[in-house]
């Protein structure tokens, strides 16, 4: 069974900090890794991340997969209160039925105070 | 252009009801999913149709749960004689292709008194 888990599960900065949260993940045959930021209605997209070592970067936000590790980082740099939120990862797996699916870890709920 | 569109947001049923969820696509999409959140749970996958085809329904539980998706209209996701246990968010997304970018609607948030 795919197996996601993110860490740390929780944490609280001041504004301006920079945080790398953590996804590291197993699946049985990868094909795509997300992370998603979900406030209080749908979680909403962020990055697709299918090759290793590729950083992609939306403004102040920038994550990266390593596929030896198995596992990705998302790094919010001059953090502000606005990205207080559940950041969630999710890897789609590519075999069978399966490759529509999410399997997502548990969220990494960030709070950023001012 | 809208995005994916769940009715109802909020949903109350007494135990022994139907709940039926309702969901509509991105434009152009044609792939959707189900996914429920408990509290302090991650988002767990129930359901993956196409149009008029069920792709995927390992997450979804035996009995009391079903999920449809018309050539017209909406997709359901419905819940036959609820327990207070299926309280909890379910979430719609849609896709425009399987195993691409999912975006997600708002959710229902069902409660069961």
């Amino acid at each position: 069974e795919d197996k996601v888990v993110q860490s740390p599960l929780s944490l609280v900065v001041h504004e301006g900090d920079t945080v790398t949260l953590n996804c590291s993940y197993e699946v049985t045959n990868f094909r795509s890794l997300l992370w998603y930021k979900q406030e209080k209605k749908a979680p909403t997209f962020l990055f697709m991340l299918t090759s290793s070592g590729i950083e992609k970067k939306s403004g102040r936000l920038s994550s990266i997969l390593d596929k030896k590790e198995l596992s990705s980082i998302l790094n919010i740099t001059a953090t502000q209160t606005g990205d207080s939120a559940i950041y969630l990862c999710a890897v789609v797996n590519a075999g069978g039925t399966s490759y529509g699916k999410l399997t997502f870890g548990q969220g990494t709920i960030l709070t950023v105070h001012p | 252009n809208a995005g994916v569109m769940q009715n109802p947001r909020h949903l109350v049923r007494r135990r022994g009801q139907e709940a039926r969820l309702r969901c509509s696509p991105m434009k152009g999409h044609s792939h959707v999913y189900w996914y429920r959140q408990l509290p302090e749970e991650g988002l767990k996958f129930m359901v993956y149709l196409q149009k008029e085809n069920i792709i995927d329904e390992s997450g979804m539980p035996k009995e009391r749960f079903s999920a449809e998706f018309p050539k017209e209209g909406p997709s359901i996701l419905r819940i036959q004689q609820v327990v207070r246990g299926d309280s909890a968010a379910y979430f719609c997304a849609s896709s425009l292709t399987g195993g691409n970018i999912q975006y997600f609607g708002a959710g229902t948030r069902l409660s069961v008194l």
